[in-house]
């Protein structure tokens, strides 16, 4: 088991540039959740995927948010325009849906923005 | 959208000692799940405890929910330095999506 591992795990941008944040879940799981975290907050959904489908965004993600599942291996999460609110930690995690442990997610180290 | 609140927001204890955090939360579930995140880094599945569970163990950690009173409480026994880190209680949502709904975290730090 190596665990759900997420790419970068910092990145630091210049507002208006596009970033691409890259998501491998545990291998068996077929759920799979981005989360993002500012300082001092606890998590707030975003996305989630079942197998390869997105079935459910957050209001939160705006238009210039975009996340892929292709396969229903990896996600990637893509940002466009980044602005200066988009700095945060972004946590991906993952589940096995219909399992013993069905609630329970799993989160990789999470990628950390930075947009100057 | 936060679930509810942790109590304390932040707590200082020494090193052997007990810390105890409470957890509140709004709706009816299915059950309450705890994680610690060090700092920066991600989150670490602690406990889960279900609705029909008054109590939990798992090694030093003592899990308690209270549906009645909408609250959970995590007691770390006998402290170590390495048990500071945020612990949040997170709850699943009752649609499919079973996403997390997450309360504000408790930041412990044990001192040696």
């Amino acid at each position: 088991d190596t665990g759900v591992s997420q790419d970068p795990r910092h990145k630091i941008t210049k507002r208006g540039q596009n970033v691409t944040f890259r998501c491998d879940p545990i291998s068996e799981h077929n759920r799979l959740y981005w989360y993002r975290q500012t300082l001092g907050q606890g998590p707030e959904f975003l996305t989630y995927f079942q197998n390869e489908a997105q079935l459910e965004k957050s209001r939160l993600l705006s238009d210039r948010f975009s996340a892929e599942r292709p396969k229903g291996s990896f996600s990637t999460l893509e940002i466009q325009r980044t602005e200066q609110g988009d700095s945060a930690m972004y946590l991906c995690a993952s589940s096995l849906d219909g399992g013993p442990r069905t609630d329970t997610q799993y989160f990789g180290p999470g990628t950390r923005l930075t947009v100057l | 959208s936060q679930q509810g609140e942790e109590d304390p927001q932040a707590l200082s204890i020494q090193e052997g000692e007990n810390a105890t955090m409470n957890c509140s939360y709004k709706t009816s579930i299915n059950n309450l799940q705890w994680y610690r995140q060090n700092s920066g880094r991600g989150l670490v599945h602690l406990i889960l405890i279900r609705s029909n569970e008054r109590e939990k163990h798992s090694g030093r950690l003592r899990v308690t929910l209270d549906t009645s009173k909408k609250s959970s409480s995590l007691l770390i026994t006998a402290s170590r330095a390495a048990d500071t880190a945020s612990y949040f209680c997170a709850t699943p949502n009752a649609g499919n999506n079973r996403k997390l709904i997450w309360g504000l975290g408790t930041s412990l730090a044990v001192n040696p």
